[in-house]
């Protein structure tokens, strides 16, 4: 299964900044995913990458707030706009690998927002 | 998407099977059933996936019956370090990809 990672970790940052993240793997794939994981909470898919054009978004995130990059099959950035405490959340890539369409996640970022 | 039903939490004693059931009635016919494993503050970890029947590895079973309508993953002779959340996800074949959705979840605990 693909190897994955993410930059940075974790980080705290002041409300109205913007944080980029990074998801590196270590093979080639198609899709990418990000997700969302409020405190306590479920996982919820923010956007589908696909490398060559523009990223999906599912219902209640928008470009503005989570622009996206996919410059190439094994990179990928998210970028938190204008953060607010109800930004504070685990952001987690995943990757889309095998025949049978198997997602494998990255370790996550945890971001606080204060 | 297909929504899964799973309980909320469950406790078991270490060294016994644990059995985690989850309902997913309106299963579409091309729709893969998978189960992840998810520690505190970790991304969650893929741990079995089938189609029908049984399949097994490694680490755990998956039970499919002929409707397809539930799954039940089994978990063989549990110890502390399994406590976690699973996760049991039906994926959509969404042009040319399968689309997930994660519910709640089942929290296990594993008593000492």
């Amino acid at each position: 299964s693909a190897v994955i990672s993410q930059k940075p970790s974790r980080d705290i940052c002041q409300r109205g900044t913007s944080l980029t993240i990074q998801c590196q793997v270590d093979s080639q794939v198609t899709m990418m995913f990000w997700y969302r994981q409020q405190p306590g909470q479920s996982l919820t898919l923010i956007a589908t990458a696909n490398q060559g054009s523009e990223a999906t978004y599912e219902s209640g995130f928008v470009i503005d707030k989570f622009p996206i990059s996919r410059p190439n099959l094994t990179f990928s950035t998210l970028t938190v706009s204008n953060m607010s405490p109800e930004d504070s959340s685990i952001y987690l890539c995943s990757v889309e690998d095998g025949l049978l369409g198997t997602q494998y996640f990255g370790p996550g970022t945890r971001l606080t927002v204060l | 998407l297909a929504k899964t039903t799973q309980p909320i939490s469950m406790d078991s004693y270490e060294g016994q099977e644990v059995n985690i059931t989850c309902s997913h009635n309106n299963i579409a016919t091309n729709d893969y059933i998978t189960w992840y494993q998810q520690f505190p503050s970790q991304g969650p970890r893929f741990i079995i996936q089938g189609y029908k029947t049984k399949v097994t590895n490694e680490v755990a079973s998956l039970f499919i019956p002929a409707d397809r309508k539930s799954s039940t993953l089994s978990l063989p002779r549990v110890s502390l370090s399994d406590t976690a959340v699973y996760y049991c996800l039906v994926g959509e074949d969404s042009g040319g990809y399968q689309k997930v959705t994660f519910g709640t979840g089942t929290k296990l605990q594993v008593i000492p």
